[in-house]
């Protein structure tokens, strides 16, 4: 069985303070993780994910994840948040055996103010 | 490229009434398909996944059901629609659940 964990339903910061962003998973079989990010009236885009190698992942517009096998963890943080920031995040884990099943957390929403 | 299709955009439905939403993907063979259901607080909920024609993983027991007739295409279903089943769906697909593309996605209101 799977599951993703995210605790924060909802994260308030200041613009350019820093964030991180918790996802736990629990998984009987080896998975990739993914954090996909779905602005406003928008669909869901990828932000990142780790497949192999580096346990640490970088996105293009400064967000990382680092995966983390003993916790089980794979949070996400960004050193200075701007506005436009401003989303609800999903952490995601697909599984590597033959059931490609991929299941998401309840999302996290951040929530950057002036 | 790969393009993903789903319709409709938007349906309003009356308790009772049958439900069929269509998803297609086009640009590639084999994929993975699935089918969430989006809703405030509960992120996206895997409703159901299939790896292949006839081959259907149920994820939460409910109104509803699936079936993938052909490779690329992949439809969700309800004899009798409920006030519950109302909600925000979205279909994705996967090779190798290494990435996954979504569709546009229906928001579906049961009256």
């Amino acid at each position: 069985a799977q599951s993703v964990t995210q605790l924060d339903s909802q994260v308030p910061v200041f613009e350019e303070a820093p964030v991180e962003l918790r996802c736990n998973y629990s998984s009987s079989v080896s998975v990739y993780l993914f954090w996909y990010v779905q602005y406003p009236n928008q669909g869901l885009q990828l932000l990142l994910k780790y497949l192999s190698g580096s346990t640490l992942v970088e996105s293009i517009n400064g967000f990382e994840a680092e995966f983390n096998k003993s916790q089980t963890s794979f949070h996400l943080r960004k050193p200075s948040v701007h506005i436009s920031d401003t989303a609800e995040y999903f952490c995601a884990v697909g599984s590597m055996d033959s059931s490609y099943k991929l299941i998401f957390g309840s999302g996290t929403r951040l929530l950057v103010r002036p | 490229s790969q393009t993903i299709h789903q319709w409709p955009a938007t349906l309003v439905q009356p308790v009772g009434s049958p439900l069929s939403l269509e998803c297609t993907v086009e640009g590639t063979s084999n994929p993975n398909l699935y089918w969430y259901r989006q809703a405030a607080g509960r992120g996206l909920q895997l409703l159901f996944y299939s790896v292949g024609i006839g081959q259907i993983s149920s994820e939460v027991p409910q109104n509803l059901s699936a079936s993938r007739p052909q490779d690329r295409q992949f439809i969700l279903s309800s004899k009798k629609l409920l006030l519950s089943d109302s909600g925000f769906y979205l279909c994705a697909w996967t090779i190798e659940v290494t990435e996954a593309f979504f569709g546009q996605g229906t928001r579906l209101t049961v009256v």
